[in-house]
């Protein structure tokens, strides 16, 4: 079975630092990986999606994250964060070999940013 | 106009009345979903569908259930509220087929409390 682990419930970070939110994912076989973000009092979107090729993908907003196969990891990066990327975040996971698949969402990061 | 779209957004309600919440969605996806989102425990999934005869139970459908009544309306109702469902609640919808890699569109949220 899949499975999605979040590291961190609250992540702060200073205005202008690095952001770096962390995911790792259980499953048999490489699964399509998913960032979502969840801005208050809206509904989630979709910020980058691994599905193959290149394993560092760039997503909205100047965030990216990058594809590790040996440790199981999708971490979410961005270099300089601003006051608008304070929101939860999902990283999530889907089955590539069934088309009838479903996601698995963790638990969420919430993100905060310091003046 | 949003692609999904969940009325009520805000509801509160008394134990033992009956609930239902409305989605709809103008993306032409065949598969819709219904979430709750709890802190710190991320999404479950509650019910899902794959077309307008195919309802499957997810994750935690007791007390819960659903009519597909087209393509694009997917109602979640709570035959007798109980206060341990006052949570945020999300659909979502998907493409079918490989190329859609699951990927998931989500309406804005009903914040449901029940008193």
């Amino acid at each position: 079975a899949q499975s999605v682990t979040q590291l961190g419930s609250h992540v702060s970070v200073s205005e202008g630092a690095l952001v770096l939110l962390r995911c790792n994912y259980s499953s048999s076989v490489p699964p399509y990986l998913f960032w979502y973000v969840q801005y208050p009092n809206q509904g989630l979107q979709l910020l980058l999606k691994y599905t193959t090729g290149a394993t560092l993908v760039k997503g909205i907003n100047g965030f990216e994250a990058e594809f590790k196969k040996s440790e199981t990891s999708f971490h979410l990066t961005k270099p300089s964060a601003h006051m608008s990327d304070a929101a939860e975040y999902f990283c999530a996971v889907s089955d590539r070999v069934s088309s009838a698949s479903k996601i698995i969402f963790g638990s969420g990061t919430r993100l905060s940013i310091r003046p | 106009d949003a692609d999904v779209t969940q009325t009520p957004r805000n509801r509160i309600t008394k134990t033992g009345k009956r609930i239902m919440l409305e989605c709809s969605q103008t993306k032409g996806h065949d598969r819709m979903y219904w979430y709750r989102q709890d802190p710190g425990l991320g999404l479950r999934l509650i019910y899902y569908s794959f077309d307008v005869k195919d309802i499957n139970k997810g994750e935690i459908s007791d007390g819960y259930s659903v009519s597909r009544q087209a393509q694009a309306k997917f109602s979640l109702s709570l035959e007798s509220a109980i206060p341990n469902q006052t949570a945020l609640y999300f659909c979502a919808t998907s493409e079918a087929g490989a190329t859609s890699y699951n990927e998931q569109f989500f309406g804005p949220g009903t914040r449901l409390t029940v008193l």
